[in-house]
């Protein structure tokens, strides 16, 4: 079955710092992987993807993430966070040959001024 | 920019009545998305559309839950008679044939009392 999971309910980082989001995937076949922020009253909006091709993808708001096959992740990371970086981070995978997307449980970011 | 658009923001109805939730998908897009997100956890799949039908459907769809595409702009979900636990954020999603970005709406919050 396809999961994906994000071990960080909550991540914290000062404004400048790097900062990375976790995201641990498990499905059959090829993944889409696809990050999503979510800020508050708002819907999702589309950060990333990875289908295939280079590894490090790279996104809006200067936001990238790095596939892993081998250690199934696909983590986010920005190299220096803002304050208005803060909100509900959510990683989702869907099967290449399926309609639907799975998202992981998501991940609250604070960046502190 | 073109947006999914969502109507009602919020939703307040009694258990036992049917509601139905609008949603304007982004207009050259085909394939369309209802999920869930109950408060405080993740993203769920209900069902996704395309070419009219159903194209796939998750365990919370059940008989309660139908989708319908009433003429070329709208994409709405019903759901027949509503429990206290149908209480959740409700997202419409859209995207093109040729690509597999989802593009969100804002989200319809439904409250069951």
């Amino acid at each position: 079955a396809q999961s994906v999971a994000q071990p960080e309910d909550q991540v914290n980082v000062a404004e400048g710092n790097p900062l990375t989001v976790k995201c641990t995937y498990s499905v059959s076949g090829n993944p889409y992987l696809f990050w999503y922020v979510q800020y508050p009253n708002r819907g999702l909006q589309f950060l990333l993807k990875y289908i295939t091709g280079d590894n490090l993808v790279k996104g809006s708001y200067g936001f990238e993430a790095e596939f892993n096959k081998s250690q199934t992740s696909f983590h986010l990371k920005k190299p220096s966070a803002l304050v208005s970086d803060s909100a509900l981070y959510f990683c989702a995978v869907r099967d290449l040959g399926g309609f639907k997307t799975i998202f992981g449980a998501g991940t609250r970011l604070f960046v502190k001024a | 920019e073109p947006e999914v658009t969502q109507t009602p923001s919020h939703q307040v109805t009694q258990m036992g009545q049917e509601v139905i939730l609008r949603c304007v998908p982004i207009s050259n897009h085909l394939y369309f998305y209802w999920y869930r997100q109950i408060l405080g956890q993740k993203v769920e799949f209900l069902v996704s559309f395309y070419n009219n039908e159903i194209s796939e459907k998750s365990e919370i769809f059940d008989d309660q839950f139908s989708v319908e595409r009433p003429d070329g702009s709208n994409f709405t979900l019903k759901i027949r008679s509503t429990k206290l636990e149908d209480s959740a954020m409700y997202f419409c999603a859209s995207r093109r044939e040729s690509t597999d970005t989802q593009y969100f709406g804002p989200g319809t919050r439904l409250t069951v009392l």
